[in-house]
């Protein structure tokens, strides 16, 4: 079974500063995607960034970009330029080529601070 | 906007009772995936359905049922409800084609008193 982990449960960063939240995940399987979601206060979960296994290249949308180091089974999300509006919870999830099933972490809550 | 349409968005009712929730998915989205996120469980995968067919099933319980429409659009059926089911539940779609992303909705908020 696969499983993704977050062990920063609360994480907090002044305005216009640099943050890294952190996942790692287990799995025996070779393909697979990861993802990070945002949840803020007003619980949509939105996606923010997407990476798939097979590329080295480490994905980058905007502020956000991931870390992927796949042989630590290591995902971690940085957000540059922290804005008060990135205040929210932090999903990684997981979901195995072909099985279309996400799993979740248990979630890292950033507070952005003015 | 995600273009996902859950409703409602809140719902009260008590134990024993049987609720449905409805999703609609984004247009031309084929697969349809129900989501349970609770304090004690996080974020946990119930069912997937593409075109009207179910396609994978998680953690869902005997008393939840559901099914995707000809339209598209998804019901989830709980019932014989327990205090343990009051949580937020998501729908999410996705376009067709292996492992696209998938887009939620703004989710049913559940309360079981």
């Amino acid at each position: 079974a696969q499983t993704v982990t977050q062990s920063q449960p609360e994480m907090s960063v002044q305005e216009a500063e640099t943050v890294t939240l952190s996942c790692t995940y287990d799995t025996s399987e070779s393909n697979y995607y990861l993802f990070w979601y945002k949840q803020p206060p007003s619980r949509q979960m939105i996606l923010v960034i997407r990476q798939e296994a097979y590329k080295q290249q480490n994905a980058t949308e905007n502020r956000f970009s991931v870390n992927f180091q796949k042989a630590a089974k290591s995902f971690s999300l940085k957000i540059s330029d922290s804005q008060l509006g990135d205040t929210a919870m932090y999903f990684c999830a997981f979901m195995v080529s072909g099985s279309e099933k996400l799993v979740f972490g248990k979630g890292t809550k950033l507070t952005v601070n003015p | 906007d995600s273009g996902v349409t859950q409703t409602p968005k809140h719902l009260i009712t008590a134990t024993g009772q049987r609720v449905t929730l409805r999703c609609s998915p984004r247009s031309g989205d084929l697969s349809v995936y129900w989501y349970q996120q609770s304090l004690d469980q996080g974020l946990q995968f119930l069912i997937q359905y593409y075109n009207g067919e179910e396609r994978a099933k998680g953690n869902i319980l005997e008393r939840f049922s559901a099914q995707q429409f000809p339209d598209l659009h998804s019901e989830l059926n709980l019932s014989s409800l327990e205090l343990g089911d009051s949580a937020l539940y998501f729908c999410a779609s996705s376009a067709q084609g292996n492992n696209q992303p998938q887009h939620f909705g703004d989710g049913t908020r559940l309360s079981i008193l």
